[in-house]
């Protein structure tokens, strides 16, 4: 059980266009989602927390208006990343949680962003 | 957000117990013991907690210090399949509120077969 899922693996954009990540929890609903972001050999970041039915929570520095979140159901989170930048490309990776004990979070397998 | 340290990296041979250390000297009452491995390519797994008790799964092992200052994750029989990053995270637990995850650098775990 537990499973999470993204579509696209991976998607090549032009710079200037937006990509839409899908994200879903395939046997468990989630109040909340997380997105994170990781660079080449870097650790994963958190960049917002997604609750249903209301607006995302961003971490500092990362752009609300550039990576939209979308929390429309308890088992599908949507991040957009508007007019995109080679800058952008990425490693994305989306989170559930499961509100038991300890609140452990299941990963997606990730999406990789790459912007030409 | 209390902080983890832990070796860049370990190298274990196949089929031998590994234990992975993790220092959390400022660990809070409320916090639990995360441990989350990434495979390259992949989206990080969910491995193992705990609070005070040691604890044991399918995966592996989490033996936690007296005072919580100090945990070890412990792969009994590691196989090729657990070369990974080893992340372990201070999550806030049951009767909090839901955070997003803190990774640091993690532990590069090398199998030598």
């Amino acid at each position: 059980g537990a499973v999470v899922s993204q579509h696209p693996s991976w998607v090549i954009c032009k710079s200037g266009t937006s990509v839409k990540i899908e994200c879903r929890s395939l046997d468990f609903q989630a109040t909340t989602m997380f997105w994170y972001r990781q660079f080449p050999k870097q650790s994963l970041m958190l960049m917002a927390t997604s609750n249903e039915g209301s607006k995302a929570t961003y971490e500092q520095g990362v752009e609300k208006d550039k990576f939209l979140i979308n929390h429309a159901s308890l088992t599908l989170s949507t991040l957009t990343v508007t007019s995109a930048h080679p800058e952008d490309s990425s490693f994305y990776i989306c989170s559930a949680q499961l509100a038991l004990e300890g609140y452990e979070q299941y990963f997606g397998p990730g999406t990789r962003l790459t912007v030409t | 957000d209390a902080k983890t340290t832990q070796p860049n990296s370990m190298e274990s041979n196949e089929e031998e117990p590994v234990h992975l250390p993790c220092n959390h000297s400022t660990i809070s009452g409320t916090d639990y013991i995360h441990w989350y491995r990434q495979l390259p390519s992949q989206g990080p797994e969910y491995v193992i907690h705990g609070l005070t008790s040691n604890v044991n799964n399918r995966m592996a092992s989490l033996a936690i210090a007296e005072d919580r200052k100090s945990s070890t994750l412990i792969l009994h029989r590691a196989t090729l399949r657990d070369a990974a990053v080893y992340y372990c995270i201070l999550g806030i637990g049951s009767g909090g509120g839901a955070d997003g995850l803190t990774f640091g650098k993690g532990t590069h775990l090398i199998i030598q077969p």
